[in-house]
């Protein structure tokens, strides 16, 4: 069966450091990767997704990178922290050939102080 | 898709009540819904999806309703227990596209 995994579940990070998120997934073969955030009390944003390595589609300009070095990992990155980028991070997947039904990992609490 | 500077609506009801979340939809053409449950600290769960050519379809004390004429979208469960408490979106698809609603937080009083 696949699953996927997400990995630190909470972070707490001073302002200016770096971020690295990551997101792998088992079971399955190139499927489609997206990475979402979600401000305390709020709804998902789209940050990225990507349907195969090295293709990465950004939904909004920010301070955040993404990157897809193997078929299953899923990268979600930053040089410099900023206050703003505080928030709850999912990853999300779906078989190739699909944008919906999504299975989201269990997520990232990324506090930046 | 996305939901975004959105905060959510609330809704609290008393353990053992029925629940009611609602969601309008924005694209009449979106042929496919799926609810989710994501309970606090954690990613969105899938609960039960509903495809246009259908008005009803029923789980496991959960029931979707769809009224394409409004473009509305519900969510019904029964019983609700204190497990039920959580934000729970509805998404719409167009055409391989999903679209999150906002989120409904379902608080559930003992």
């Amino acid at each position: 069966s696949q699953t996927i995994h997400q990995w630190p579940a909470t972070l707490v990070q001073p302002v200016g450091s770096p971020l690295s998120l990551e997101c792998t997934v088992e079971g399955t073969s190139n499927p489609n990767l997206y990475w979402y955030r979600q401000a305390a009390g709020r709804g998902l944003q789209l940050l990225f997704y990507s349907v195969g390595i090295g293709q990465i589609s950004s939904e909004v300009p920010q301070n955040l990178s993404a990157s897809r070095p193997q078929d299953r990992q899923f990268i979600l990155s930053s040089k410099k922290l900023l206050l703003s980028d505080s928030g709850f991070y999912l990853c999300a997947w779906v078989p190739h050939g699909f944008h919906y039904g999504y299975t989201f990992g269990s997520g990232t609490r990324l506090t930046v102080v | 898709g996305e939901s975004v500077g959105l905060h959510l609506p609330t809704l609290s009801v008393q353990e053992g009540d029925n629940s009611i979340i609602n969601c309008a939809y924005s694209n009449s053409a979106s042929d496919y819904f799926i609810w989710y449950k994501q309970e606090s600290g954690k990613g969105p769960q899938f609960i039960i999806d509903i495809r246009s050519n259908m008005d009803k379809r029923q789980g496991q004390r959960v029931t979707v309703l769809l009224n394409k004429t409004v473009k509305h979208l519900s969510l019904q469960i029964a019983a609700t227990q204190p497990g039920d408490s959580a934000v729970y979106f509805c998404a719409e698809i167009n055409n391989n596209d999903m679209r999150f609603g906002a989120g409904t937080r379902l608080t559930v009083k003992p």
